[in-house]
């Protein structure tokens, strides 16, 4: 079945360092990939998003690209905020069906 | 806009209770609401699928009669454990979706223990 592997947290930077959070997926089709955060104690957000291959889903500096070849959906942000500090959540979704969900992982930014 | 909420946010039980959860799309119509399961340190898990006025669509391992679902209106869903037992504790999470979109909006999170 469908599945989505993220890089262990926590990831710990200093602010306005450079941010990469693996995401790979496994999927028997073409899905559509998404990017979600949740701060704490609130709800996930949709943080970004990308449908087809080679697409760049961007928003508030990340960034991430649909990169078919390798399966990946690796999030970027060139400089960090402390109020960037949340959970990071890759997934994917084929069809418009169902969510899966990577384990997640928590982004921590000191000043 | 596309805010949904979950009440109650905490909810502590007696073991062999029921708890309802229930999930509000505020500014839109939700033809589906999602309802996942999220254990400490671990991914979200979807338990169920619910279309407004049908009948939930359970994934493999979720006892349908265990967790109650029930989306009776476009703007609410609840969820519904019977027999509350321990290992039920667990951070319960919905979403919702329009019709025609392909993006989930999520509720807080509903924080359930079982003692």
């Amino acid at each position: 079945g469908d599945s989505v592997t993220q890089m262990e947290g926590p990831v710990t930077l200093s602010e306005e360092a450079f941010l990469t959070i693996n995401c790979t997926y496994t999927a028997t089709g073409y899905p559509s990939l998404f990017w979600y955060v949740q701060y704490p104690g609130e709800g996930l957000q949709l943080l970004l998003k990308a449908t087809k291959a080679d697409d760049k889903g961007s928003n508030k500096g990340f960034e991430a690209t649909y990169r078919k070849e390798t399966t990946s959906f690796h999030l970027e942000k060139g400089s960090v905020q402390v109020s960037d500090s949340a959970v990071y959540f890759c997934a994917l979704s084929e069809h418009g069906n169902k969510l899966v969900f990577g384990a997640g992982t928590i982004l921590r930014v000191k000043s | 806009g596309a805010v949904v909420s979950q009440h109650p946010s905490w909810v502590i039980c007696k073991s062999g209770t029921s708890v309802k959860i229930e999930c509000r799309s505020l500014d839109f119509q939700a033809t589906t609401m999602f309802w996942y399961r999220q254990f400490p340190k671990q991914s979200l898990m979807l338990m169920a699928t619910s279309n407004e006025g049908s009948k939930a669509t359970y994934e493999q391992g979720v006892e349908k009669d265990k967790f109650l679902i029930n989306h009776a209106s476009l703007t609410l869903s609840t969820l519904t454990v019977t027999s509350a037992h321990p290992e039920d504790s667990s951070f319960y999470i919905c979403s919702a979706r329009g019709q025609g979109h392909e993006t989930q909006y999520f509720g807080p999170g509903t924080r359930l223990l079982v003692l």
